[in-house]
């Protein structure tokens, strides 16, 4: 089975410091990670995902996110936050086993930015 | 493109009572999926679809029935609604190729009372 831990319901950061979101996962054989973003009311949007290559993913909106093989972890992170980028954030995960293309999602992380 | 749309936004419906939520993409993505979002459990999988004609069963199968009958249509069937299945529903689409991303609906919000 595989699985997602967002370990962390809500981070707090003040507008211009850097962000992490933190996400770790469980799965069997080679991972493929996504990180989605949903604002209120509205449907999940992809940010950025890891496949193979290069650990370190740059995506959208400045975001970016560091594969660490040995401690299954695909943390989110900005160098610079800003108030528009408070929303809640998911970490998913899939095998890369042709057979099954389900995505495990975590159960999210409200990230809030002040001003 | 209109990407992946969903109808209704919004239906309330009494317990026993069955309907159909509709899902649609102009993408051409083999894969189709339903999810339901529960505060603080993220999204699971309902019912997934790799292609016309296929579908098969996700994490919370149980009340909802689907097909696919086209590409483009993947509507999910709520057989007779229970107040546990209150919820916001999402479908989502990718292409079958290693590694492709989901797309989103906007979601359909549904109370049952």
């Amino acid at each position: 089975a595989q699985s997602v831990a967002q370990p962390e319901d809500q981070v707090n950061v003040a507008e211009g410091n850097p962000l992490t979101v933190k996400c770790t996962y469980s799965v069997s054989g080679n991972p493929y990670l996504f990180w989605y973003v949903q604002y209120p009311n509205r449907g999940l949007q992809f940010l950025l995902k890891y496949i193979t290559g290069d650990n370190l993913v740059k995506g959208s909106y400045g975001f970016e996110a560091e594969f660490n093989k040995s401690q299954t972890s695909f943390h989110l992170k900005k160098p610079s936050a800003l108030v528009s980028d408070s929303a809640l954030y998911f970490c998913a995960v899939r095998t890369a086993d042709m057979g099954r293309r389900a995505l495990t999602f975590g159960s999210g992380t409200r990230l809030q930015v002040q001003p | 493109n209109a990407g992946v749309t969903q109808t209704p936004k919004f239906q309330v419906l009494k317990t026993g009572q069955s309907m159909t939520l509709q899902c649609a993409q102009d993408m051409n993505h083999e894969y189709m999926s339903w999810y339901r979002q529960d505060p603080g459990m993220g999204l699971r999988l309902i019912h997934y679809s790799v292609g016309a004609g296929i579908t098969d069963q996700g994490e919370v199968p149980n009340g909802y029935n689907v097909s696919r009958s086209t590409t483009e249509d993947f509507p999910l069937r709520l057989l007779s609604a229970a107040p546990s299945q209150t919820s916001v529903y999402f479908c989502a689409s990718s292409y079958y190729r290693d590694g492709g991303e989901q797309y989103f609906g906007p979601g359909t919000r549904l109370t049952v009372t």
